[in-house]
């Protein structure tokens, strides 16, 4: 299968500082990802799709200002959290597809645990 | 719709025994679901997937039952092993797009 990076894979910040995750595919050329949310003993919530080139779309209740996403390239997402408070700490998420047809699985990055402190 | 916070159910099975995983989804439209896979610290990984035209798929050591008619999906995984310990999370999808969301999860524990 494809494989999806993400870096870092854990860190740890003060309250207040802004935070940039990254996430790579690989091996293949992902023209969309997504970017999930996972609070402990709970199931993953989609934040928003990213799609190559053009502005990511939010789930509602995401605050897309507070939350940056940047689809530069098509290998390359990231996510800055911005001005990062303690309830921001969770375990961050992405996948990513490519254009290889329809009913595919998406390929999961191995997660980032953020910790504000 | 989205997951609530709710704590997560867990299922203990006996090592060598089969475990049944399973779930229920909301959207009538859905048309692809996919199981995954969650190990502690990790992202999910894919174990199999049906899409709505079927009834049943089978992988190694697992099965998916997909029953439309009550919405309701199964994992079932032949002869349990410790390395299956694991929470894991039904997805589902419509139109054919990558974009899933994931059901409430089960944990699963496998007593040696």
């Amino acid at each position: 299968g494809a494989v999806v990076s993400q870096h870092p894979s854990w860190v740890i910040c003060k309250s207040g500082t802004s935070v940039k995750i990254e996430c790579r595919s690989l091996d293949f050329q992902a023209t969309t990802m997504f970017w999930y949310r996972q609070f402990p003993k709970q199931s993953l919530m989609l934040m928003a799709t990213s799609n190559e080139g053009s502005k990511a779309t939010y789930e509602q209740g995401v605050e897309k200002d507070k939350f940056l996403i940047n689809h530069a390239s098509l290998t390359l997402s990231t996510l800055t959290v911005t001005s990062a408070h303690p309830e921001d700490s969770s375990f961050y998420i992405c996948s990513a597809s490519g254009d290889r047809g329809l009913y595919t699985e998406a390929f999961f990055g191995q997660g980032t645990r953020l910790t504000v402190v | 719709g989205e997951s609530v916070g709710l704590h997560l159910p867990t299922l203990s099975v006996q090592e060598g025994d089969n475990s049944i995983i399973n779930c229920a989804y909301s959207n009538s439209a859905s048309d692809y679901f996919i199981w995954y896979k969650q190990e502690s610290g990790k992202g999910p990984q894919f174990i199999i997937d049906i899409r709505s035209n079927m009834d049943k798929r089978q992988g190694q050591r697992v099965t998916v039952l997909l029953n439309k008619t009550v919405k309701h999906l199964s994992l079932q995984i032949a002869a349990t092993q410790p390395g299956d310990s694991a929470v894991y999370f039904c997805a589902e999808n419509s139109g054919g797009y990558q974009k899933v969301t994931f059901g409430i999860g089960t944990k699963l524990q496998v007593i040696p």
